[in-house]
């Protein structure tokens, strides 16, 4: 089991850079959550898929941010233009249902705007 | 709104004591509570607890749920230099919320 792989492990940017993270689910695993984690807010849901499908997009801070599934082996987190308030570090994780099963987290990507 | 509150905020212990951590919650349909251990990097599971009273228990870890009073508790006996970390919690109703953990530091 390779666990939940996300890319790039750390980026660093300018503001206005756009910035693509990505993540792989374990194989099986039909949910897929993005988390960001910072030191004054802990671990926010931004977003979450069930088989590919975007289910709950309320935690996205703002138009700047897409996600997207194209199929159950892969994710992709975008902002666009990027800001230096959304330095944090973005976690994926991913599970086999919900609530009755566990969320498995990749080791997260660090993001640093300037 | 759905909401998970963990104290304390940080702790700071000697290697052997023992250590309780609190997780209290409110949330819709509630199913399932969760903690996690987080070092410098991704959390990692320790325990999901659905039904109250059931003690779920792992070496020196042990948590229980009360679904009555809607907390939690996480115990660790014995505490070592390796259990510093902060202990996140979890609830899931229609989504995961995670509290903003606690910080356990333990002194050798």
């Amino acid at each position: 089991d390779a666990g939940v792989i996300q890319s790039p492990r750390h980026e660093v940017t300018e503001m206005g850079q756009e910035v693509t993270l990505r993540c792989k689910p374990i194989s099986g695993h039909d949910y897929l959550f993005w988390y960001r984690q910072t030191m004054m807010r802990g671990l926010e849901l931004l977003i979450y898929f069930n088989n590919n499908v975007p289910i709950d997009d309320s935690g996205m801070p703002e138009d700047r941010f897409s996600a997207k599934m194209p199929n159950a082996s892969f994710s992709t987190l975008k902002i666009q233009p990027s800001e230096p308030r959304d330095s944090a570090v973005y976690f994926c994780a991913s599970s086999f249902g919900t609530g009755v099963s566990p969320l498995h987290f990749g080791n997260g990507t660090r993001l640093t705007v300037t | 709104e759905d909401k998970v509150v963990q104290s304390p905020l940080s702790l700071v212990v000697h290697e052997g004591d023992t250590v309780t951590l609190n997780c209290s919650y409110e949330v819709t349909n509630f199913r399932s509570l969760l903690w996690y251990k987080q070092e410098k990097k991704a959390p990692t599971f320790l325990f999901m607890l659905t039904s109250s009273g059931i003690e779920k228990k792992s070496g020196r870890l042990s948590s229980i749920l009360d679904k009555k009073e809607l907390f939690s508790i996480l115990n660790i006996t014995a505490t070592q230099t390796g259990d510093s970390a902060v202990y996140l919690c979890a609830v899931f109703g229609y989504k995961y919320i995670f509290g903003t953990g606690t910080r356990l530091k333990v002194l050798a």
